[in-house]
């Protein structure tokens, strides 16, 4: 069955930095493109970014455009999420997520997410 | 990169049918067959009701169909159940290879 683990979340200063992993098991995982979503506390979902199946392409959400990289490894089977510049406003629930094909948008697995609070 | 327009909250009584409307823009829902819809429990992660406007995902009730007609896309749920209430979110591709998601509407069942 498809697993998404997410780890590397936590608190952290204003400014700082901070990596978000994404374990994947239980499918091909260079078969599909890969999502981050994220949801603050008491609030909607919010898309992050998105990586293509083999890593050629990327798109990112205005909000975290030049302060977030998402990036993959096949071999590995990971996600990543490189979180620099962090702002209050990036206090949210991290969730890894899987794209029904290359990059849809259509995202039919999800992990269950981890917490990064920014704060001094 | 604007949110997707959905009413913040619905509400019906077991048995009845709503419906949550999606509204976006021709670069996004009504330009594309990529309009899914979510289902969230509190403390819980989303799970896909509804992919590509109008397919229900292997698993998921019968009572639960999307639709779409311009830019507006629409979740319907008949023969309300207690278990349905939730929050719904809709998302879309759009033309500049991102995805937008709705604001979310919750949904009371009373």
């Amino acid at each position: 069955q498809v697993q998404l683990v997410e780890s590397g979340g936590g608190v952290v200063q204003p400014g700082r930095s901070l990596r978000l992993s994404c374990a994947a098991s239980g499918f091909t995982f260079s078969n599909n493109g890969m999502h981050w979503v994220r949801q603050a506390p008491g609030k909607g979902l919010e898309w992050v970014a998105v990586i293509w199946y083999d890593g050629s392409n990327e798109h990112y959400a205005d909000s975290v455009k030049g302060r977030f990289t998402i990036s993959r490894d096949n071999s590995r089977n990971t996600l990543y999420l490189q979180l620099n510049s962090l702002r209050v406003e990036d206090t949210a629930v991290y969730y890894c997520a899987r794209d029904r094909e290359l990059s849809t948008g259509c995202i039919d697995y999800w992990g269950q997410g981890t917490l990064v609070t920014v704060s001094s | 990169q604007s949110a997707l327009t959905q009413p913040a909250s619905v509400s019906g009584s077991p048995g009845q049918s709503i419906t949550i409307s999606c509204t976006g823009t021709s670069s996004d829902v009504g330009g594309y067959k990529y309009v899914s819809w979510y289902q969230q429990h509190p403390g819980k992660a989303p799970k896909l009701m509804i992919s590509d406007v109008s397919n229900r995902p292997s698993g998921v009730s019968n009572r639960f169909s999307g639709s779409k007609s311009g830019n507006t896309a629409s979740l319907t749920i008949s023969g309300l159940q207690t278990e349905d209430e939730a929050d719904y979110y809709c998302n879309s591709y759009t033309s500049s290879g991102t995805v937008v998601f709705g604001g979310g509407t919750k949904l009371t069942v009373l």
